[in-house]
């Protein structure tokens, strides 16, 4: 199984303050299409996930320009330029080149 | 806009079996994949499975063969998800959710759409 690893496990960022979040992924995520199968996910308490991110860096309708995300091969980045308060939650990372689809362990975000 | 409304909270015996239902409405749903998720208390994602209506594929995580039975009744709009031989260690919020792309027979996506969870509790 490609193990995904993230850190930090938690993040408290100041209101207008950017902040990253990092993935290894065990494993290239690229596939021999050329696309790299990396996704990012917010989770409010309470909710399901909301899907952020696609196919490594293309926003999901809806979701904030302040959102954007990099990465290569098994280094992947979710940055968000200015933190809000409605930012917090709990970000994941996920893969979907290989079964099992997999996650990430997660981030918690908190806003100060 | 494609809505999945899951079926309510479900309490099982050890060793006992579950079925919780997730249907679609609003949209499409036999061409996309529909993918189960599920969450234990205070832990992170798990992906259990999916099923490809329209091509009646389905692929299971090795954690859970033998024990998941992922269906699709396209007349519908309803995907099933049964986990049988229940454990303690299954007790958590259960999420069907829908593939972002056209599902592919040999690709697998990220989900954007998903339903709102259905809590299995197992406990003797």
């Amino acid at each position: 199984d490609i193990v995904m690893t993230q850190t930090p496990r938690f993040l408290s960022v100041i209101p207008g303050q950017p902040a990253s979040i990092s993935c290894k992924s065990s494993q290239s995520l690229q596939h021999s299409d050329g696309k790299t199968y990396v996704y990012w996910y917010r989770q409010k308490p309470g909710q399901p996930p909301q899907l952020l991110i696609q196919q490594l860096s293309k926003r999901s309708s809806g979701v904030s320009d302040r959102f954007a995300a990099s990465g290569s091969g098994t280094d992947f980045t979710l940055s968000i330029s200015r933190v809000e308060a409605d930012d917090v939650g709990l970000y994941y990372c996920m893969q979907s080149l290989q079964v099992p689809l997999t996650f990430g362990g997660g981030t918690k975000v908190e806003v100060k | 806009q494609v809505q999945l409304v899951q079926s309510g909270p479900e309490v099982k015996k050890p060793g006992s079996s579950v079925k919780v239902s997730c249907k679609a409405s609003g949209g499409s749903f036999n061409t996309y994949d529909l993918n189960w998720v599920r969450q234990a208390p205070g832990q992170g994602l798990e992906w259990m499975g999916r099923i490809v209506p329209i091509l009646d594929k389905t692929n299971y995580a090795q954690s859970f063969q033998g024990r998941l039975t992922i269906t699709a009744d396209e007349s519908t709009n309803t995907a099933y998800m049964e986990l049988s031989s229940l454990t303690s260690d299954d007790t958590a919020l259960y999420y069907c959710a829908r593939g972002h792309e056209l599902a592919d027979y040999f690709y697998f996506y990220g989900m954007d759409i998903w339903g709102q969870g259905t809590t299995v509790t197992v406990s003797s």
